[in-house]
């Protein structure tokens, strides 16, 4: 798969701080979806992005398909402690394996009260 | 709760063995992609099934198999177990206008986690 660079790769913040963190790659992609995922559990999808320069929110969080279509960042405003957790890029393209999401490693979000 | 269920939650089998992983789609969806997520890592694409057919698929070997029903539930088969295959598999589904279409959003289940010894 594409390679996708995610950072950073942790984060330790405290309760009301704002969070923001981004995803880079080589190859142009189509789609970038951001999920979070937590302990023994599977990615829930927070927000997915279609066009170049698509700026969406969902409550707290806002994220950007960044112009180039290499790139994407999320942001979390005034954190709150539910939102620990791991949080994954994906972007997705087609190639000959088919259409499919690369992630990256992962941001880790630690929120102190 | 994303409507994708996926059985059983752990297991544990022996190098060597096969095991077979199942996944029920969200209701309305047509397209199951299993991923495999080692601990500390993002998950990796193993392979698509879109209408009962392998739509695209990862750089894993020929010993990860799958398949899928009419009702569009899929398991996921790996035969000759490695140490290495230990890893939380990941079942997700979404809906696909054709086969070529964009698979858009994927909503996974909460996984398998299998520890092979």
């Amino acid at each position: 798969g594409q390679q996708l660079n995610q950072s950073p790769q942790s984060m330790f913040i405290q309760e009301g701080e704002d969070v923001s963190m981004n995803c880079t790659s080589s190859s142009i992609f189509n789609t970038w979806l951001w999920y979070k995922q937590d302990p023994g559990e599977g990615p829930v999808l927070l927000i997915a992005l279609y066009k170049a320069g698509e700026l969406t929110s969902n409550g707290r969080l806002t994220a950007q398909f960044g112009i180039t279509r290499k790139d994407s960042f999320l942001n979390i405003s005034a954190s709150i402690p539910s939102d620990v957790g791991i949080y994954f890029c994906a972007g997705q393209l087609w190639t000959n394996s088919g259409y499919a999401l690369n992630f990256g490693k992962g941001t880790s979000l630690l929120v102190t009260p | 709760e994303t409507g994708v269920t996926q059985s059983p939650t752990h297991l544990i089998k022996t190098r060597g063995q096969q095991v077979t992983l199942r996944c029920s789609s969200q209701s309305g969806h047509n397209t199951v992609s299993w991923y495999q997520q080692a601990l500390g890592q993002g998950p990796q694409f193993i392979f698509q099934y879109y209408r009962e057919e392998e739509n695209g698929r990862g750089n894993f070997p020929p010993r990860f198999s799958g398949l899928q029903f009419p009702n569009y539930s899929s398991e996921l088969n790996v035969n000759a177990l490695e140490l290495d295959d230990s890893a939380l598999y990941l079942c997700a589904s979404s809906f696909k206008s054709g086969r070529y279409a964009n698979t858009g959003e994927l909503f996974f289940g909460e996984g398998s986690r299998l520890t092979v010894l």
